[in-house]
């Protein structure tokens, strides 16, 4: 079956200092969502990527879709304390059904 | 607008007893789910409804059962809890560019 695969699983970072996540498909995916997840929260919808190559951004996260459409990136600019969480992947394959990565938890240091 | 509701929100179990998860939606969506998340491995989904009276099942279904008798309600039925379904466990539903829409999680425990 579909898998994705998401590093790092943990991530520490400074304040101010960036932060990326990278999520990679076994199969082509039709589209790529990101969620985040305060602790001891439910996960949180922040974008869908559907093209080949598609950049979005908001505010300070930049969302990248692979030319293949295998696998994207997330990449937080200027980290700050508010940013703290669980960072999902989540690709819809042919199957039609979303698979989840495991997930990037980030912790920011003051 | 409440989005998406779930009861309770945490459950201590006994290994073979019984229980049902509640979850509602108000946003009118067709399309419902049931994950469980378990640390390092992300939200995996147990069973899924495409509209009321239609249910199928996902990567984990064994152990849960599923029914869909009205669009807002999507209950999940433990039919004899075990140890491995100590979970938290997130209903959600669908929107319009296929975005899931969760509730607040139970955290349930089998002892």
């Amino acid at each position: 079956g579909q898998q994705v695969m998401q590093i790092p699983q943990y991530q520490h970072v400074q304040e101010g200092e960036d932060f990326t996540t990278y999520c990679n498909s076994s199969t082509t995916l039709s589209n790529i969502q990101w969620y985040k997840q305060r602790p001891g929260g439910h996960p949180v919808f922040l974008i869908q990527l559907v093209k080949s190559g598609e950049v979005k951004k908001q505010k300070r996260l930049t969302f990248q879709f692979g030319e293949a459409k295998k696998n994207s990136s997330l990449h937080i600019t200027a980290t700050q304390t508010t940013d703290v969480g669980t960072y999902f992947c989540a690709g819809t394959g042919s199957a039609r059904q979303l698979t989840f990565g495991s997930g990037t938890q980030l912790t920011v240091l003051p | 607008n409440a989005g998406v509701t779930q009861t309770p929100k945490f459950q201590v179990l006994k290994t073979g007893q019984s229980m049902t998860l509640q979850c509602a939606q108000d946003m009118n969506h067709e399309y419902m789910s049931w994950y469980r998340q378990d640390p390092g491995m992300g939200l995996r989904l147990i069973h899924y409804s495409v509209g009321a009276g239609i249910t199928d099942q996902g990567e984990v279904p064994n152990g849960y059962n599923v029914s869909r008798s009205t669009t807002e309600d999507f209950p999940l039925r433990l039919l004899s809890a075990a140890p491995s379904q100590t979970s938290v466990y997130f209903c959600a539903s669908t929107g319009l560019v296929h975005e899931q829409y969760f509730g607040p999680g139970t955290r349930l425990t089998v002892t």
